[in-house]
């Protein structure tokens, strides 16, 4: 079993809807990130979060520590929105890797 | 970005030949990763360095070497390229005592 899990593997949505995208994560983390990567792109980082939540425009994460389990929302999504989303975390020690899940294709048609 | 880039950026090359990709970085950063992706596995970690000299291997590290004589420079070396490195690879950097990495643009090898 991979030590990142998201849900759901290919997302395919219409314009202005609503989006949520789930990681679930079964070690210890020091930290969590979600990255963004569109088609023949490069990897850019969207949150870094180890507790709560944080927003930048339309994007919102949140991390239940307890639960092992964060999410990330796209408000009113639009076709650029359309990318790999990746969820990753630290799991803690000095070497600051990533431990990856492999990714949520999302597709939003106008 | 942070200052990360990576050469080549495409590279066709044939079994059995050595390959070295680069990664350079203007900032001084500490530590340093390689990273393949994969379609179905996503990003594994190939090998990573944590300054001048040392290194270590991740989870998909056999097959390649890498070395790091500069803090700005890391290399990774296939030293005979199979049609399973064909991949594109991602180099990274953290930023210590923050959690934050950042990536460079990829390379996309293919052997043939």
């Amino acid at each position: 079993k991979n030590e990142v899990e998201q849900s759901p593997q290919n997302l395919t949505a219409q314009e202005g809807e609503f989006i949520t995208i789930n990681c679930s994560y079964s070690v210890g983390i020091s930290a969590l990130h979600w990255l963004q990567q569109h088609p023949g792109g490069g990897i850019v980082s969207l949150f870094m979060l180890s507790s709560g939540k944080k927003k930048h425009g339309r994007l919102i994460a949140t991390i239940n520590i307890q639960e092992k389990h964060s999410s990330l929302h796209i408000t009113a999504s639009h076709p650029r929105d359309s990318a790999v989303y990746i969820c990753a975390v630290n799991s803690g020690g000095s070497n600051y890797k990533l431990t990856f899940g492999k990714g949520t294709l999302l597709t939003v048609n106008p | 970005d942070a200052g990360i880039t990576q050469s080549p950026r495409h590279k066709v090359t044939e079994t059995g030949t050595p390959v070295t990709l680069r990664c350079h970085q203007t900032e001084n950063h500490r530590y340093m990763y390689w990273y393949r992706q994969d379609p179905g596995h996503g990003l594994r970690l190939i090998h990573y360095s944590y300054g001048v000299k040392d290194t270590d291997k991740g989870e998909v590290s056999d097959g390649y070497s890498v070395s790091r004589s500069k803090t700005e420079d890391f290399l990774l070396t296939l030293e005979s390229a199979t049609s399973s490195q064909t991949s594109v690879y991602f180099c990274a950097i953290s930023v210590v005592g923050t959690y934050e990495q950042y990536f460079g643009p990829g390379t996309r090898l293919t052997v043939t």
